[in-house]
């Protein structure tokens, strides 16, 4: 079965940290998902990529499809990026695989 | 404005009573799917339909059904409520599987 592993679990980290959330995910995922859902519950899609790189702000996603990984980064961190980002994999039938989650606090 | 729409937001209800969750999008998307998020478990898909008249078992299909007849709606069933169906659901649409999802702000069911 196709898994998508996330890490770290939790991150605490200081205003103005540069942020890494790694994903791993199995043979079969063909492209990637990363999402944020606010500490009020609602979900954004952040991106969606397949090969390369991709930058949205201070927000950047690549993956590496050799390696079967996936990375989100954030410069210059702030508070209010504080969430749960998730990644999900999309697998030959089109069917997303979510990993678990990664819930990130920036204190001030 | 573009957006998904679930009803209700919140509901409480007890086992045995048929209850359907609404979902519509106004972005003339083709994909849409049921989620349910729990505690420790993450998102995990329920059903899922790439166009009208066009639906898929996710991971957990169990105690749910689906109907797409129109492309703007996708509606959650449960026929028969279980406790264990108490959970956080979200509907989501996009163009297709491989495009950025939206996602609606989710409905809190507690099945008693």
């Amino acid at each position: 079965k196709n898994e998508v592993e996330q890490s770290p679990q939790n991150l605490t980290a200081q205003e103005g940290e540069f942020i890494t959330i790694n994903c791993s995910y199995s043979v079969g995922i063909s492209a990637l998902h990363w999402l944020q859902q606010h500490p009020g519950g609602g979900i954004v899609s952040l991106f969606m990529l397949s090969s390369g790189k991709k930058k949205h702000g201070r927000l950047i996603a690549t993956i590496n499809i050799q390696e079967k990984h996936s990375s989100l980064h954030i410069t210059a961190s702030h508070p209010r990026d504080s969430a749960v980002y998730i990644c999900a994999g999309m697998d030959s039938n089109y069917q997303l695989i979510w990993g678990a989650g990664t819930k990130l606090i920036i204190k001030p | 404005e573009a957006q998904v729409t679930q009803n209700p937001r919140y509901l409480i209800t007890v086992t045995g009573k048929k209850l359907t969750v609404t979902c519509s999008q106004n972005m003339n998307h083709e994909y849409m799917s049921w989620y349910r998020q729990d505690p420790g478990l993450g998102l995990r898909q329920i059903y899922y339909s790439m166009n009208v008249e066009v639906t898929d078992k996710g991971d957990v299909p169990e105690g749910y059904k689906v109907s797409r007849k129109e492309k703007r709606n996708f509606p959650l069933i449960l026929e028969s409520p279980s406790p264990n169906q108490t959970s956080l659901y979200f509907c989501a649409s996009s163009f297709g599987p491989w495009s950025p999802q939206h996602f609606g702000d989710g409905t809190r069911l507690s099945i008693l």
